[in-house]
């Protein structure tokens, strides 16, 4: 069965610093991967998409980038963070069909501080 | 217009009653809809889908779309206090999934 961990759970910041998340799939292959960020209390908003190794689609320009080294691997960076970078990061997969839904990682939530 | 509504909450519900949830869609290219639970502090989960017009029922949830209307809703049947959570409605347009806000939904015992 897949699988799709991500980590870490929590973490606190300081506003300037850099930061890096990463998710991983196991149990599939060639997944589409997608980061989310849900800010307290808020809907969930799609940051980056990817269908393929190196393949990276951004959907908010913003103070983040994202990368896909590995078929199964999603990294989520940032050079310098800012207070509004709070929030809830969720990573998710899902296959390339169109009736299958995305199953999340249980997320990090970030503090800026 | 957002891409996907929902209807505003909070939602409390007595423990056993029914609990509507509703969602509409402002893409008519829209082809799969999901719902999704969020407990607080928790990631979302699946627990619905559906894809073609009518009902689609799992165990005390019953999903049902219209795409004419371009609405999909989420019955909750005999409400239990751990169904009390956040439902999000999903809609898919090739690769990605857009989010409504969500629906908060308290069960009293």
């Amino acid at each position: 069965s897949q699988t799709i961990h991500q980590w870490p759970a929590t973490l606190v910041q300081p506003v300037g610093s850099p930061l890096s998340l990463e998710c991983t799939v196991e149990g599939t292959s060639n997944p589409n991967l997608y980061w989310y960020r849900q800010a307290a209390g808020r809907g969930l908003q799609l940051l980056f998409y990817s269908v393929g190794i190196g393949q990276i689609s951004s959907e908010v320009p913003q103070n983040l980038s994202a990368s896909r080294p590995q078929d199964r691997q999603f990294i989520l960076s940032s050079k310098k963070l800012l207070l509004s970078d709070s929030g809830f990061y969720l990573c998710a997969w899902s296959l390339d069909r169109q009736n299958y839904g995305y199953t999340f990682g249980s997320g990090t939530r970030l503090t800026v501080v | 217009q957002k891409e996907v509504e929902q209807n505003s909450g909070p939602l409390s519900v007595p423990e056993g009653a029914i609990a509507s949830l509703n969602c509409t869609y402002s893409d008519r290219g829209s082809q799969s809809f999901f719902w999704y639970r969020q407990y607080s502090g928790k990631s979302p989960e699946l627990i619905m889908s559906i894809y073609s017009n009518g009902d689609k029922e799992d165990g005390r949830f019953t999903a049902q779309l219209n795409k004419a209307s371009q609405y999909v809703s989420l019955l909750i049947r005999d409400s239990q206090p751990s169904d009390s959570a956040t439902y999000l409605c999903a809609v898919k347009r090739v690769y990605k999934l857009s989010f409504g806000a969500g629906t908060t939904v308290t069960v009293r015992a």
